[in-house]
């Protein structure tokens, strides 16, 4: 059985950095072809894919996000780090991690709340 | 790089049939067989229905099925129930990133 699990702060003030950890199981990040991502939802709207990082330590992150992200891996303790610089209050939102089998996210974390206000 | 387009809402009573739309370009949705499918139910995290374009995990009703033709990629929902009553997102690997969601679509059953 696979699960996963966000851990952070749920609060940060503007200008700070986040920092999210995705502590899973089930599956190992050495796999060939695995990878993990990070996708957030602001409330009431739509998913936003963040970043990936795959079995070989490739990383890709959103274009439009990609100067303030960062995506790490810790292979033997099975997590997956994302820190985010600069937050500002229009990046609150919950942010979700999920393992990638070649094009799809399957299962995903509970995600966690993370708001930004001073 | 825009989201991929769907309609903000449908809604379709029991026992019918509804289709949700996900349209993207050559360049995501018309170039790979990539795209997949999640429901979202208020309150909780998505959950994967359909991944490269028409397979279904273990364990989804086969009242879901998806499709594609050119640019767009369609889910339906056969047999309408009233524990479909979720949000549904597309999702589609582009040239440019690996990953693009849809702007999602509420399912209403009347």
């Amino acid at each position: 059985q696979i699960t996963l699990k966000e851990s952070g702060p749920t609060l940060v003030k503007p200008t700070q950095t986040l920092t999210l950890t995705c502590t899973f199981s089930g599956f190992s990040l050495s796999t060939s072809g695995v990878g993990v991502g990070w996708i957030r939802q602001p409330p009431g709207k739509a998913l936003e894919w963040l970043a990936l990082i795959y079995w070989d330590d490739d990383k890709r992150y959103s274009p439009s996000l990609k100067s303030r992200l960062t995506i790490t891996k810790d292979t033997s303790k099975n997590q997956v780090v994302l820190t985010m610089t600069n937050m500002d209050p229009v990046d609150t939102a919950t942010y979700y991690c999920a393992p990638r089998w070649g094009s799809w996210f399957d299962p995903w974390g509970q995600g966690i709340l993370v708001t930004v206000s001073s | 790089q825009s989201a991929l387009t769907q309609p903000a809402s449908v809604s379709g009573s029991p026992g019918q049939s509804i289709t949700i739309s996900c349209t993207g370009t050559s360049s995501d949705v018309g170039g790979y067989n990539y795209v997949s499918w999640y429901q979202q139910h208020p309150g909780k995290a998505p959950k994967l229905m359909i991944y490269g374009v028409t397979n279904r995990p273990s364990g989804v009703p086969d009242r879901f099925s998806g499709s594609k033709s050119g640019n767009t990629a369609s889910l339906t929902i056969s047999g309408l129930q009233a524990e479909d009553e979720a949000d549904y997102y597309c999702s589609s690997y582009t040239t440019t990133s690996p990953v693009i969601f849809g702007g999602g679509t509420q399912l209403t059953v009347l």
